[in-house]
């Protein structure tokens, strides 16, 4: 049971290069979220998913593409890179509902991609 | 402007003292959670408050809902080493299905 899988852990790439992080998860949640980390900041939300087939954008969509077409993978797609995309970026999944009956519940999160964009 | 205000940003103390984070909003939260972060590794969550004024423990740990679902405070008695971390809440509003982070409260707990 692996739980939230992210590959690559690390990548350099070259401005205006483009790449796709991926995210797998095998606990059948239904919803998953990309966020992003800068050095000694907290996560900010670039796109999550409530289920297959559907996308939602966060607080910083820009330069940044997602799909979701099957409940386990969630790819990042960075298009253009630039170097304000450099950071560390993480996959979360969560069951959508709290032990409380309420929205969301536990986040489980991946180990994180590093990417430098040069 | 964030949706999540956490303070301090920063805090450095002695091993034994105590210590209050905060995590400030002006929006009514369904639930707040609280996460710890190590470096190198994604966030792990310590406890989600649901109730306003619930008061939840987790050994050293004290974590409270304020009364109007806006703000949520962390509470170590007697910090030790291995609680040094980044101390982040998380919510999200209106039962919206977006999880919003605040930035960050780094901890370091000094020997």
């Amino acid at each position: 049971n692996a739980g939230v899988t992210q590959t690559p852990k690390f990548r350099i790439l070259k401005i205006g290069q483009s790449m796709t992080l991926q995210c797998t998860q095998d606990m059948n949640h239904n919803y998953m979220y990309w966020y992003r980390q800068d050095p000694g900041m907290g996560l900010k939300l670039i796109y999550y998913s409530v289920g297959a087939g559907i996308t939602d954008k966060g607080e910083v969509p820009n330069g940044y593409n997602v799909s979701r077409s099957t409940t386990e993978d969630f790819p990042l797609r960075l298009e253009l890179a630039a170097p304000s995309q450099t950071s560390v970026y993480f996959c979360a999944t969560g069951p959508g509902v709290g032990w409380y009956g309420g929205n969301i519940g536990e986040l489980f999160f991946g180990e994180g991609s590093r990417l430098t964009v040069l | 402007t964030q949706l999540l205000e956490q303070s301090p940003q920063f805090l450095s103390i002695q091993e034994g003292e105590n210590l209050t984070v905060y995590c400030n909003s002006s929006s009514v939260f369904s639930s707040l959670q609280w996460y710890r972060q190590e470096p190198g590794e994604g966030p792990v969550l310590l406890v989600t408050v649901v109730t306003g004024g619930e008061v939840k423990k987790l050994k050293r740990l004290t974590f409270q809902f304020g009364d109007a679902r806006k703000d949520s405070s962390l509470h170590i008695t007697a910090a030790q080493p291995g609680d040094t971390g980044l101390y982040l809440c998380a919510g999200a509003v209106d039962n919206n299905n977006d999880m919003r982070f605040g930035a960050g409260t780094r901890l370091t707990v000094k020997p």
